[in-house]
């Protein structure tokens, strides 16, 4: 079964840090780009950040640049989302996505996990 | 990086058809063929309905349908059932990131 599952969220303090995980299984997770998007409570979607298959290529959306880090493991079908001087508007529960391209990404995400919530409150 | 436009809700009667728009500009929608169509039942995580405007997933009834003109996209729900309530969200590829609509809800009436 393909599925995406998510962990590493929590509460925390503006400033502060976390790490999120998202482990992938039932498909090839190296021939797929990976995205993380979010929604905050009540709201829509937004995308956050992309990585390509190999690794070598992230990008990121402007209200997270400079602050979050995309990572992926290929060895270990893992995808990661350092999160750095958290915010309050940072609340959201937080999806990894896969790209429903092989290799070269169109920016359609057919497979998502459930979410993990960050809260950033004092 | 601006939001998609979409209209905040919408509403049909079972069977009847409804479309929702999602306006962009050419640097999103009308500047590549890399839109997609989201449905998302509360609770739930998005699931993928459409993809490349007008290609659909393995498993998607063929009652949703996609097109687009210029830089806005419309997603199509044909003989609407009582399951398709749910919140639609369209997205686009903006080059080197992806940009989301805010959003519609759709009733069934």
């Amino acid at each position: 079964e393909v599925q995406l599952l998510e962990s590493g969220g929590g509460l925390v303090q503006p400033g502060g840090s976390l790490r999120l995980s998202c482990a992938a299984s039932g498909f090839t997770f190296s021939n797929y780009a990976m995205s993380w998007v979010r929604q905050a409570p009540g709201k829509g979607l937004e995308w956050v950040s992309v990585i390509n298959a190999g690794g070598e290529n992230t990008y990121y959306a402007d209200s997270v640049k400079g602050r979050f880090t995309i990572s992926r493991d290929n060895s270990k079908n893992s995808l990661y989302l350092q999160l750095n001087s958290l915010r309050a508007e940072d609340t959201a529960l937080y999806y990894c996505a896969k790209d429903l391209g092989v290799v070269v990404p169109i920016d359609a995400f057919d497979i998502w996990g459930q979410g993990t919530m960050v809260t950033v409150s004092s | 990086q601006s939001a998609l436009t979409q209209p905040p809700s919408a509403s049909g009667s079972p069977g009847q058809s409804v479309t929702i728009s999602c306006t962009g500009t050419s640097s999103d929608v009308g500047g590549y063929y890399y839109v997609s169509w989201y449905q998302q039942h509360p609770g739930k995580a998005p699931k993928l309905m459409i993809y490349e405007v007008n290609k659909r997933p393995s498993g998607v009834p063929d009652r949703f349908s996609g097109s687009m003109s210029g830089n806005t996209a419309s997603l199509t729900v044909s003989g609407l059932q009582a399951e398709d309530e749910a919140d639609f969200y369209c997205s686009s590829s903006a080059g080197s990131s992806v940009v989301f609509g805010g959003g519609t809800k759709l009733t069934v009436l």
